[in-house]
């Protein structure tokens, strides 16, 4: 099946500092989402990206759909305290806007005070 | 804003009894998902379901899985005879179809 790899896998960071993660695939996806999920919650929807190139930000989030379309990154600028969590990628397939989402295997961010 | 809500938030059931885990997906979505989440694991694609049918299984959802949308508000996952395996964070997620999917709190199932 599709694989997304993520990295990294884990971050610790002082407050004030950006962030930068990624997602490749060896497949081509049509549109890349970005989520975060706090402990024992659901993931929440950051940003979505649907056109290769596009680049959109939410905030202090910045996200860009890779021209290949096998790679999405999100930055976090001026991190703070309330940013920590899990940050999963998730692609969708296939030509449906309703399709199945492969996610890959989070980053565990953590900001220092 | 609109949320999708999932009961119960906690169950614990016995090796080879049925659960059924509820969701009421956003009330103008027409698409609805299971997903689940091994402890410290990524997410991992359960079932979709529109039009009052399986638009898309994984190879998780063998034949112990099936989903239901008994009435207009509520979408159930049922395990027919749960395995230790079956462990997980299940979550259920509904969308309007394109864009994102929202996401309820999910259920944490136990099975002993």
């Amino acid at each position: 099946g599709q694989q997304l790899n993520q990295s990294p896998q884990s971050m610790f960071i002082q407050e004030g500092e950006d962030v930068s993660m990624n997602c490749t695939s060896s497949s081509i996806f049509n549109t890349w989402l970005w989520y975060k999920q706090d402990p024992g919650e659901g993931p929440v929807l950051l940003i979505a990206l649907y056109k290769a190139g596009e680049l959109t930000s939410n905030g202090r989030l910045t996200a860009q759909f890779g021209i290949t379309r096998k790679d999405s990154f999100l930055n976090i600028s001026a991190s703070i305290p309330s940013d920590v969590g899990i940050y999963f990628c998730a692609g969708r397939s296939g030509g449906t806007s309703y399709g199945k989402l492969t996610f890959g295997q989070g980053t565990i961010l953590t900001v220092h005070p | 804003e609109p949320e999708v809500t999932q009961t119960p938030s906690h169950q614990v059931t016995q090796m080879g009894q049925e659960v059924i885990l509820r969701c009421v997906p956003i009330s103008n979505h027409l698409y609805f998902y299971w997903y689940r989440q091994i402890l410290g694991q990524k997410v991992e694609f359960l079932v979709s379901f529109y039009n009052n049918e399986i638009s898309e299984k994984s190879e998780i959802f063998d034949d112990q899985f099936s989903v239901e949308r008994p009435d207009g508000s509520n979408f159930t996952l049922k395990i027919r005879s749960t395995k230790l395996e079956d462990s997980a964070m299940y979550f259920c997620a509904s969308s309007e179809g394109g864009g994102g999917y929202t996401f309820g709190s999910g259920t944490r199932l136990t099975v002993v």
